[in-house]
């Protein structure tokens, strides 16, 4: 059974930094793209980053892009994003997904909340 | 990459049909027949629904079907039953050179 289980989201001041976590499972995580996927209040799903299954080329949406690290370390079948500069609009409930052929994903974790407040 | 254009929402009394549109353009929804729809009931996971354009995943209802023409996939909901109420987003694959866009997501109320 394919399972993706998110952790590291939290409260941050505006400015501050924090690293989510995706632990997977069910599957051999080295052979498929994985992207983040965030949700704001009230919003649509923001695709944030990607990055292919060896990890080599990595993906960013233009409103993350210099401020997060998407990673990955398939020795540990763990997919990482490191946000740094954080807004008050990067609030929201963050997904890891994993896709099929990079067109479109079949499972999704059940999300971390980032809160980026003072 | 600019989201997809979907309708804010859409309703409809049970039993009956309904269309949600996806419009894209001709780097995505046009050029690619990847075109993928969710399902996501506030506070659970997202849940595939179609993909490819027209394909259901195993276990998926008959009543959800995909289509496309040009730049705009829909997504048809028949026979709308209350568990069909929730928040419906398409995406489309945007190329080897980069990922792909959500739209802007379509509340379902079934009336």
């Amino acid at each position: 059974e394919v399972q993706l289980l998110e952790s590291g989201g939290g409260l941050v001041p505006p400015g501050g930094s924090l690293r989510l976590s995706c632990a997977a499972s069910g599957f051999t995580f080295s052979n498929y793209a994985m992207s983040w996927v965030r949700q704001a209040p009230g919003k649509g799903l923001e695709w944030v980053s990607g990055i292919t299954g060896s990890g080599r080329d990595t993906y960013y949406a233009v409103s993350v892009k210099g401020r997060f690290t998407i990673s990955r370390d398939n020795s540990k079948n763990t997919l990482y994003l490191q946000m740094n500069s954080l807004r008050a609009e990067d609030t929201a409930i963050y997904y890891c997904a994993k896709l099929v052929y990079r067109t479109y994903y079949d499972y999704w974790g059940q999300g971390t909340l980032v809160t980026v407040s003072s | 990459q600019s989201a997809l254009t979907q309708p804010a929402s859409v309703s409809g009394s049970p039993r009956q049909s309904i269309t949600i549109s996806c419009t894209g353009t001709s780097s995505d929804v046009g050029k690619y027949n990847f075109v993928s729809w969710y399902q996501h009931h506030p506070g659970k996971v997202p849940k595939i629904i179609i993909y490819e354009v027209d394909k259901r995943p195993s276990g998926v209802s008959d009543r959800f079907s995909g289509s496309k023409s040009g730049n705009t996939a829909s997504l048809t909901i028949s026979g709308l039953q209350a568990e069909d109420e929730a928040d419906y987003f398409c995406y489309s694959y945007g190329g080897s050179d980069a990922f792909g866009v959500f739209g802007g997501g379509t509340k379902l109320t079934v009336l």
